[in-house]
Formats: C-alpha cells, sequence, structure tokens
C-alpha cells in the first residue's frame, strides 16, 4: 500500500525556535518522488521540495532544511530559526513512479511571536 | 507569467444539481490534475490530464469527471451533488508529466453544496 502519515497534526513553537514536521512513507516501489508542500492562509499551496528515491542526500535551502531517509521510509523538514511567515500548513507527498500522487493529511504549524 | 487560474472561487450548489469548474494552466503547461481538499480527508488526487490524455484518476465515484483542451485549459465536473463533495477543489499544472514534475497550484475553487 502507498501510504504517507504526518503524525504531527498541530504544532506551536515560538518564534526564532526550530522546528521538525516529520513524514513517514510506505511503499514498495524503488522509484518514487517525494515532496513537501507549503498551503499559507491563502489556500494556494506551494512547492518546496522533490527528492527522487536514488537521491538520498540532505538538501539545506536557507532557513530550510530536509533529511531524506530510506532506511526509516523518512523525509522529515526542519525551520530553523522560525519567522511567522512560516505559519502554514505543510504537506508531505509521495509520487511512485507512474502513479498517482499522495498526500499526507498536513501538519499545521503555529509560530508565536 | 500568470499563475494558474481556477474558476469561479466560490460557489453554492444544492444537493441534486452538477457543477463545472475551470482551470488554466500557466502557459506553456500541458499537464493539468485537480484535488480535492476537505478536513476530514485531507488532500486527495482526483484525476491528471496531459496532452488531452488522462494519465492518471483517483479513487472517486463515476460522478467526478475532467476533461482537458486543446490548449491545456481543463474542466471538471461533479454531477448529483451529494453534501460530501462541499470542499477546496484545487488544480495544479506542471510542465512535465507529474512522475517529476513540480506542481503550481491555483487558489481554488470553494465548493458549498446545502
Amino acid at each position: 500500500a502507498q501510504k504517507v502519515t504526518q503524525a504531527q497534526t498541530e504544532i506551536s513553537v515560538v518564534e526564532k525556535e526550530d522546528v521538525t514536521l516529520d513524514c513517514v512513507y510506505e511503499t514498495r516501489d524503488t522509484t518514487y518522488y517525494l515532496f513537501w508542500y507549503k498551503q499559507p492562509p491563502s489556500g494556494e499551496l506551494v512547492f518546496l521540495i522533490r527528492r527522487n528515491s536514488f537521491d538520498e542526500q540532505n538538501e539545506i535551502s536557507g532557513r530550510y532544511s530536509w533529511n531524506f531517509q530510506k532506511s526509516t521510509s523518512s523525509f522529515n523538514f526542519t525551520i530553523t530559526a522560525s519567522q511567522v511567515v512560516d505559519s502554514a500548513v505543510y504537506f508531505c507527498a509521495l509520487r511512485p513512479e507512474g502513479d498517482k500522487i499522495i498526500f499526507g493529511k498536513g501538519t499545521r504549524l503555529h509560530i508565536l511571536p | 507569467k500568470a499563475g494558474v487560474t481556477q474558476t469561479p472561487r466560490y460557489l453554492i450548489k444544492t444537493r441534486g444539481q452538477q457543477v463545472t469548474l475551470s482551470c488554466s494552466p500557466i502557459s506553456g503547461h500541458r499537464s493539468v490534475s485537480w484535488y480535492q481538499q476537505t478536513p476530514g480527508q485531507g488532500l486527495q488526487f482526483l484525476f491528471e490530464y496531459f496532452s488531452e490524455t488522462q494519465r492518471n484518476k483517483g479513487n472517486f465515484p463515476g460522478r467526478f469527471s475532467g476533461r482537458q483542451f486543446s490548449n491545456s485549459r481543463s474542466e471538471m465536473n461533479v454531477s448529483t451533488l451529494e453534501l460530501g463533495d462541499s470542499a477546496l477543489y484545487l488544480c495544479a499544472s506542471s510542465s512535465l508529466t507529474l512522475n517529476t514534475g513540480e506542481l503550481f497550484f491555483g487558489e481554488g475553487s470553494r465548493l458549498t453544496v446545502l
């Protein structure tokens, strides 16, 4: 079965704290793609990152970093020195090659000033 | 360049009616996909089109249908509306097939069924 689990439904942190959003996926496919999307209050999902199953390199983009570990089927997302503008719902997604994309239920992140 | 445009943004229908939602992708994008977002079920894939051909379909009843035109614009239709169809319907476009391409989303069409 293909599945994405975001166990944290809602997280609140104070501004400038670091926060990690967890994502665990299940798939039997050897070729697949993982994504993170951000949905701010306006509602429009914004692409953050894509990783394919053969690229386990971690990635850093400014205050954002991603840790992909095939051994634990996890693709976690860390925001360093969080800011109020980071408040949003964050979705992790899995796309097995040739198949439909599957989203996790999302994690609602509140950054408190 | 202009983003993904969805119309209408808001609409209210009653049970049994049908609705058509429209999506104009980013210029040059040939792949369009549709999603239903509800508080209970989250974000669920409806269907995907590439060059007017349906490439993938989610687990939705036949009341949900879609199509893509030669200019890549897409429409989705829901017939015999039910209360549970109330949701935010999102459209996304991509320059590649969805296997590798990042998705660019529109702001969505919020459907309320009374």
